[in-house]
């Protein structure tokens, strides 16, 4: 079956500290692709990364890099040097084939940064 | 260069009322999408467009419809609303393929049904 798992439901953090959110998956077509959004409270979605099955290393984007581990199907979110507006919800997300341009989400990871 | 745009941003409808969504992007992506957003759930698929002419269902669509006649604009109809509408609704669209991938998201839509 496809699907994200993310079993933090809420973390913290303190400012300036570096944070990994979890993120497992199942999809059982070797072509697919990761993704992390950020939600602030504001309600947007915002892009943050993404990582592709094939991609030799891992993908990284400013303070934040996917730890991809493929073997133990893990997509893990590493925040580098927090910052206060870094608290938001986290949002693990699959394309499980690049077949399709369908997404499925995890239920998601409140992050809450403290000075 | 908009993006990705909802209107409206806040709606309040009765049981059995039908209305529209309406959700366009200026960056001549082909693939579209909707989803809503409930507590606790993340996001789930309602129906998404690979381009115009061309709607398939996700994977929560009973109760809405669809139609993408432009690359630019995708609306979701609510054909006679429900109380288990009640939700978040981000339409989104895509650009990329194989190893390269970037979705954006509008801003969302928040309806209630009372």
């Amino acid at each position: 079956a496809q699907k994200i798992t993310q079993t933090q439901p809420g973390m913290f953090v303190q400012e300036k500290e570096a944070v990994t959110l979890d993120c497992t998956y199942d999809t059982s077509d070797p072509s697919y692709g990761l993704f992390w959004y950020k939600q602030p409270s504001s309600g947007e979605m915002i892009f943050l990364i993404y990582q592709g099955s094939y991609d030799q290393q891992n993908a990284t984007e400013g303070r934040y890099s996917l730890n991809f581990q493929k073997a133990r199907k893990s997509a893990n979110l590493v925040i580098s040097a927090s910052q206060l507006g870094d608290s938001a919800m986290y949002f693990c997300a699959m394309r499980a084939s690049y077949n399709t341009d369908k997404l499925i989400f995890g239920t998601g990871t409140r992050l809450q940064v403290f000075p | 260069n908009a993006g990705v745009t909802q209107t409206p941003k806040f709606q309040v409808l009765k049981t059995g009322q039908s209305m529209t969504l309406q959700c366009a992007q200026d960056m001549n992506h082909e693939y579209m999408s909707w989803y809503r957003q409930d507590p606790g759930m993340g996001l789930r698929l309602i129906h998404y467009s690979v381009g115009a002419g061309i709607t398939d269902q996700g994977e929560v669509p009973n109760g809405y419809n669809v139609s993408r006649s432009t690359t630019e604009d995708f609306p979701l109809r609510l054909l006679s609303a429900a109380p288990s509408q009640t939700s978040v609704y981000f339409c989104a669209s895509t650009i990329g393929g194989g190893s390269r991938y970037e979705q954006y998201f509008g801003p969302g839509t928040r309806l209630t049904v009372t």
